[in-house]
């Protein structure tokens, strides 16, 4: 079935360095993929999306781009700040039974932060 | 409400014993899932509402999982004779339509259940 795997954490960076999350999904077609983030003490929020191949989703000066023939979609920030200190999880989405948008998520990935 | 809201936040229970975890959704919102984030792992699809049926419950662990939904809004999750295996953050999330939509899901903080 339809997966996602992406890098094991945790993952500690300084402040202003280069951050780079992986994310290889497996999946029949071509699904719409996300970025959540979760961050200490509140539920998960969107933070970008990208519906269809080359595109690239960005927000908060995060980027990923829907990369078709490596079936990869990797979360980057040029200078990573200590409130991106979360859990980050890379996701897809298809149709389930009843043609029910699911949303199959992976494992996470915490990043702290240090200043 | 303006968010997603949940409860217990937390919950500690003896094995053996039954739970109900509690979701209400954004107003307005058709769509309902429940998920479960367990420590070191990922979040597992539990169940899906289109408004009160739930055309999809193939993530339900066992048969000691419920779930019901009424008047479109709230649900409850029930758990029967609980096993430490169940001790994980239960997760509930919303949106707009569930079909079609953006795919974007609004969560709530989620409820912590811990079995003894």
């Amino acid at each position: 079935g339809d997966s996602v795997t992406q890098m094991e954490g945790p993952v500690t960076l300084s402040e202003e360095a280069f951050l780079t999350i992986n994310c290889t999904y497996t999946a029949t077609g071509y699904p719409s993929l996300f970025w959540y983030v979760q961050y200490p003490g509140e539920g998960l929020q969107l933070l970008l999306k990208a519906t269809k191949a080359d595109d690239k989703g960005s927000n908060k000066g995060f980027e990923a781009t829907y990369r078709k023939e490596t079936t990869s979609f990797h979360l980057e920030k040029g200078s990573v700040q200590v409130s991106d200190s979360a859990v980050y999880f890379c996701a897809l989405i298809f149709e389930g039974i009843q043609g029910a948008q699911k949303l199959v998520f992976g494992q996470g990935t915490r990043l702290t932060i240090n200043p | 409400g303006a968010g997603v809201s949940q409860s217990p936040s937390n919950k500690v229970t003896e094995k053996g014993k039954d739970v109900e975890l509690r979701c209400d959704p954004i107003s307005g919102h058709t769509a309902l899932y429940w998920y479960r984030q367990s420590l070191g792992q990922g979040l597992e699809f539990l169940i899906y509402f289109q408004g009160n049926s739930a055309p999809d419950k193939s993530g339900l662990p066992s048969d000691r999982f419920s779930a019901e939904r009424t008047g479109g809004s709230v649900s409850t999750l029930t758990i029967q004779r609980t096993q430490q295996e169940d001790s994980a953050v239960y997760l509930c999330a919303s949106n707009p339509s569930g079909r079609g939509g953006t795919g974007e899901l609004f969560f709530g903080e989620g409820s912590r259940l811990t079995v003894l």
